[in-house]
């Protein structure tokens, strides 16, 4: 059974681009969420979707947003790309209440 | 608002050793869940345990445990027997229990063991 996986691995991209993350949630997990990781921090949380919809969202401008699919699996996109936005990027699925990780794509903007 | 606190940048413990991170909490949720999670260099947030707020018993799980203390506000993690492939970063986490909670971490702490 696969866990969390997330594409890409690593990212390489300049200031102004914009930029589209991918996941799949555990099998069976409903319920996914975003967070950014900066060098040397704590997963800081972005949002979360669940049925489709936005239902949480953290301190985070609107040059972040989001997707869910019909089959659970949901995309980050960041527009407009600052050098402030180099981070590991994780993506966390749910049932009920235990949050599985994947292993992160590694955005790095310059 | 919830917040976790961990005060240890970077810690050290010898191979076969106990040691024990420090983790301290504020919420204003009634029902809330801690975890610890272990993040290797490769990047995965690795789930080690967890103690509901309403436990009676501290958490254990294998080499590690969770030493709750309510009234302090205090989910230390306990592991014991150290391994070299112990060397992480760990964090510490909550969510409110109702709904579908956003997690919310610690800073971390850099545990090496040394040979």
């Amino acid at each position: 059974d696969a866990g969390v996986t997330q594409s890409p691995t690593h990212l390489i991209k300049t200031r102004g681009q914009q930029v589209t993350l991918r996941c799949s949630p555990k099998s069976g997990h409903d319920t996914v969420s975003w967070y950014q990781q900066a060098l040397g921090q704590g997963p800081q949380f972005i949002f979360q979707y669940y049925e489709e919809e936005e239902r949480q969202r953290g301190n985070f401008p609107d040059r972040f947003s989001g997707h869910q699919f019909p089959n659970y699996s949901s995309e980050l996109n960041v527009n407009a790309l600052l050098l402030g936005d180099s981070a590991l990027y994780l993506c966390a699925s749910s049932l009920y209440a235990a949050w599985v990780f994947g292993p992160g794509t590694r955005l790095t903007v310059l | 608002a919830q917040k976790i606190t961990q005060t240890q940048p970077g810690m050290f413990v010898q191979e076969k050793e106990a040691v024990t991170l420090d983790c301290t909490y504020d919420t204003s949720d009634p029902s809330y869940g801690l975890f610890w999670y272990k993040q290797p260099s490769s990047g995965e947030m690795i789930f080690l345990i967890y103690q509901g707020s309403y436990d009676q018993q501290n958490a254990t799980e294998g080499r590690y445990s969770l030493n709750f203390q309510k009234a302090r506000k205090s989910a230390n993690l306990v592991i014991s027997a150290s391994q070299l492939g112990d060397s992480a970063m760990y964090f510490c986490a909550m969510r409110a229990i109702r709904g579908y909670q956003k997690v919310t971490f610690g800073t971390g702490t850099k545990l090496q063991v040394i040979p």
